[in-house]
């Protein structure tokens, strides 16, 4: 089945530093998702990416779908300590039955 | 406000017993799935629904059960045959199946006395 490679698995910088978190996937994807959860919650959609070469910003967070339909990055610039959760990359599959892949998250911890 | 409601935050589940999590949303979707998450792995999809009266096996679906009697409501029942059932489970809804984000609630946190 089609699987998500999600990198790196953890990090830990210093308030203020810019992050970068990505995904590869062996397969093209038809769209690119990033999440964000904090301990005890459900995860929250951060941006949703549907074309190609797509661009898109949430505030200091900017993703990007891959041209080839198999990676995505995530960056946070200017990190701040609400930053802190794990970030889940996850995208639907050319199968479109509409299931979610999901990468195995990256853990954030900001210092201040 | 518009959302995922599941309930309880937390629960315990004796030997040889069955329970179930409850998941409700307002926000007119159609369909609705559950996901189990263990610590340090992404989320494993157990049930999805497209419709009411309507449900899919995910990739992990030996030891549960659900329903879809009403559009709002997505129960999840762990029964006795799913030997390790301590995990966070988290339900989620999207417009319909298919290129659509899904919505997540706050998770069930389950565990085992």
């Amino acid at each position: 089945g089609q699987q998500l490679n999600q990198s790196p698995q953890s990090m830990f910088i210093q308030e203020g530093e810019d992050v970068s978190m990505n995904c590869t996937s062996s397969s093209i994807f038809n769209t690119w998702l990033w999440y964000k959860q904090e301990p005890g919650e459900g995860p929250v959609l951060l941006i949703a990416l549907y074309k190609a070469g797509e661009l898109t910003s949430n505030g200091r967070l900017t993703a990007q779908f891959g041209i080839t339909r198999k990676d995505s990055f995530l960056n946070i610039s200017a990190s701040i300590p609400s930053d802190v959760g794990i970030y889940f990359c996850a995208g639907h599959g050319s199968s479109n039955t509409g299931k979610l892949i999901f990468g195995q998250g990256t853990t954030l911890q900001v210092k201040p | 406000d518009g959302g995922i409601t599941q309930s309880p935050k937390y629960l315990f589940r004796k030997e040889g017993q069955n329970v179930t999590l409850s998941c409700e949303q307002n926000l007119n979707h159609d369909a609705m799935y559950w996901y189990r998450q263990d610590p340090g792995q992404g989320l494993r999809l157990i049930y999805y629904s497209q419709i009411v009266n309507d449900f899919q096996k995910g990739d992990i679906a030996e030891g549960y059960s659900v329903s879809r009697e009403k559009k709002e409501s997505f129960p999840l029942t762990v029964t006795s045959a799913q030997k390790n059932p301590t995990a966070f489970y988290l339900c989620a809804s999207s417009i319909i199946v298919g290129n659509q984000p899904q919505h997540f609630g706050d998770g069930t946190r389950l565990s085992i006395l």
